[in-house]
């Protein structure tokens, strides 16, 4: 069945980057937009980007715009976010998610902890 | 920014009666708003898209209904399962979630 795998996670300093993975499985990667969206601490869903199957469209929230970079390997069936210029407030749990509207697949989401 | 707004913020329910989450729009986002059901420590789950359409594998006594601004979930019977945190969102210009309604058991 499909399957989301997110890795990369971890503490940093803010003002650093990191750069996070997703791996796919059980379904047609290429076919498929693809987002991130993360989870603060005991906080609500927030939508940060989503791909679109070749990766000519791209979209961010405001939030992150100018900072983050996502991006998609098919033939490796990956797709990854780039996160630069990391704040405190970046401190979430990051899912991937499979499509660009509403999402139907998510993976178990990977820990960001931004200390300042 | 489109903002979506769920109330009630908690909703306590009793086991076998039925529970009515609603979701605003601050504009028109046509029949574009799902739903998902998150456990703690899980994963979102969807639930409902396109306002009303069951997303594979979810029972049929998960309804979704509304357009326009006005949203409702609807959950018959609840069950022990049932008791989790329901998020609605939009996805007629990019996405934005609700702040979620936690249904809790009375």
């Amino acid at each position: 069945q499909a399957q989301l795998v997110e890795s990369g996670g971890g503490l940093v300093k803010a003002g650093e980057s990191l750069r996070l993975s997703c791996a796919a499985s059980g379904f047609t990667f290429s076919d498929h937009y693809m987002s991130w969206i993360r989870q603060a601490p005991g906080k609500g869903l927030k939508w940060v980007s989503y791909i679109s199957t070749s990766g000519s469209a791209i979209f961010y929230a405001d939030s992150v715009k100018g900072r983050f970079t996502i991006s998609r390997d098919n033939a490796k069936n990956s797709l990854y976010l780039q996160m630069n210029s990391l704040r405190a407030e970046d401190t979430a749990i990051y899912y991937c998610a499979r499509g660009g509207s509403y999402e139907d697949v998510w993976g178990q989401g990977t820990t960001v902890t931004v200390s300042s | 920014e489109i903002v979506m707004t769920q109330s009630p913020a908690i909703l306590s329910v009793s086991p076998g009666e039925r529970a009515t989450l609603s979701c605003r729009a601050s504009q028109n986002v046509t029949s574009n708003l799902a739903w998902y059901q998150q456990k703690p420590g899980q994963a979102p789950r969807l639930l409902i898209y396109a306002t009303s359409i069951r997303a594979a594998g979810i029972p049929a006594s998960f309804s979704g209904s509304g357009s326009g601004t006005e949203f409702t979930l609807t959950i018959s019977s609840l069950q022990s399962e049932h008791f989790a945190v329901y998020y609605c969102q939009q996805y007629n210009y990019l996405q934005t979630f609700g702040q979620g309604t936690k249904l809790e058991i009375k």
